[in-house]
């Protein structure tokens, strides 16, 4: 029972440099989303999408692109990375209201 | 718009204390209301949630009951083990405009200690 997987669950980045974090679900929820954690601010919704083809900004969305294709996937971009984007990524799929959130992957850019 | 409220932490307990963390929330009509908690190193998963007014929410111990007047769901647990030990996220999601995205609380770290 996968439910919500991310990949991948650390990285390293420079700064200027790009990377995809992936995110699939396999419960055929339309609703998909990505938040950010950092300490003391609680989750900060990036980006969302209300089904394929649909997406729309959060709270946070500078920086980062996503895409949503196919039901299955929501890939977040960071397009050119900056130290401000070190932090615990979550994604997360919703049916009903209730949230299915994915471990997480931490990102850090020197 | 909708907002949700809860107290700040971190909250520190002995074992088989009694645990309340304080929840209220600002939202037009009948929202859903939930209780995540979100283990070190590990994403948030549901812990409870209710959908109307007066429902209680259960789950290893833990109740909330939706207060309309009060507009609040605090989350209670009788005796806290050790194991208890996360952080705890209140969240609601609207019922109206068909809106999909839950807002959450800032989070409520617990520490319980032998």
């Amino acid at each position: 029972n996968a439910g919500v997987t991310q990949t991948p669950k650390f990285q390293v980045l420079k700064t200027g440099q790009s990377m995809t974090l992936q995110c699939a679900q396999d419960m055929n929820h339309e609703y998909m989303s990505w938040y950010r954690q950092d300490p003391g601010m609680g989750l900060r919704l990036i980006h969302y999408s209300v089904g394929a083809g649909i997406t729309d900004q959060g709270e946070v969305p500078n920086g980062y692109n996503v895409s949503r294709s196919t039901t299955e996937d929501f890939p977040l971009r960071l397009l050119s990375a900056a130290p401000s984007q070190t932090s615990v990524y979550f994604c997360a799929s919703s049916y009903l209201g209730e949230l299915f959130f994915g471990e997480g992957s931490r990102l850090t850019v020197l | 718009g909708d907002s949700v409220t809860q107290m700040e932490g971190p909250v520190t307990l002995s074992e088989e204390a009694f645990l309340t963390i304080n929840c209220t929330y600002t939202a037009t009509g009948y929202p859903s209301l939930f209780w995540y908690v979100q283990y070190p190193g590990e994403g948030l998963q549901l812990l409870l949630k209710a959908t109307k007014a007066d429902d209680k929410g259960s789950n290893k111990g833990f109740e909330a009951t939706y207060r309309k007047e009060t507009t609040s769901f605090h989350l209670e647990k009788g005796s806290v083990q050790v194991s208890d030990s996360a952080v705890y996220f209140c969240a609601l999601r609207g019922s109206s405009g068909g809106s999909y995205i839950p807002t959450f609380g800032r989070g409520t770290s617990l520490i319980v200690h032998p």
